[in-house]
């Protein structure tokens, strides 16, 4: 079945720096990709959607300064936070769409982000 | 605007029958989905409505009527391990995911 392999699962930085995380398919092509944070005991958050050769479309509220997603091919969507804070500590996860699926989307299994 | 209401939280006890319920107002509908997440984890896939009725598979079912806004996921024969959070998702042309019910499973 459709696969999506989200890396890292788990990352610390430090306050003020970047961090990727990457969001494959594995085998089946993406041409969309969506991005979600979820905080504790809260639901998941749409931050934005990732389309494959073009600029991603950010929910209202998102800064696309501070999050940037690049989907430069048809299984990599990435998501950078660039000049972390703490209050940017999240569980960031992602979803693809597989047209091969009748319900049509799979997620990865999250990134667990501290920011220290 | 985009609003999906499901309970914060319920409590039942093993081996009990459990009903979860979502009502939802969306600007489209393209389908329903029910995730289960387990705390730390990502959510993982249980069911999908797009037509009204319901859909049955295993101990969990859910159900859907779309002219009521209104669905809800049933849990049967419930077990230890059934205790998660219940997400309600409305499918658009993306995921719109509900606050979730948090449920507890007691003995």
């Amino acid at each position: 079945g459709a696969v999506v392999s989200q890396h890292p699962s788990r990352v610390i930085c430090k306050s003020g720096t970047s961090v990727k995380i990457e969001c494959r398919s594995l085998d089946f092509q993406a041409t969309t990709m969506f991005w979600y944070r979820q905080f504790p005991k809260q639901s998941l958050m749409l931050m934005a959607t990732s389309n494959e050769g073009s600029k991603a479309t950010y929910e209202q509220g998102v800064e696309k300064d501070k999050f940037l997603i690049n989907h430069a091919s048809l299984t990599l969507s990435t998501l950078t936070v660039t000049s972390a804070h703490p209050e940017d500590s999240s569980f960031y996860i992602c979803s693809a769409r597989d047209r091969g699926l009748h319900y049509g989307y799979t997620f990865g299994s999250g990134t667990r982000l501290t920011v220290v | 605007g985009q609003n999906i209401d499901q309970p914060t939280e319920m409590t039942a006890t093993e081996g009990a029958i459990v009903q979860i319920n979502c009502t939802y107002q969306t600007s489209g509908f393209n389908g329903l989905f029910w995730y289960q997440q387990h705390a730390g984890e990502a959510p993982t896939f249980l069911s999908y409505n797009v037509l009204d009725g319901l859909e049955e598979k295993g101990r969990f079912s859910s159900f859907l009527s779309r002219s009521k806004g209104y669905s809800y996921l049933l849990l049967k024969e419930l077990q230890m391990k059934d205790s998660a959070s219940y997400l309600c998702a409305v499918k658009d042309d993306k995921i719109i995911f509900g606050k979730g019910t948090r449920l507890h499973i007691l003995p």
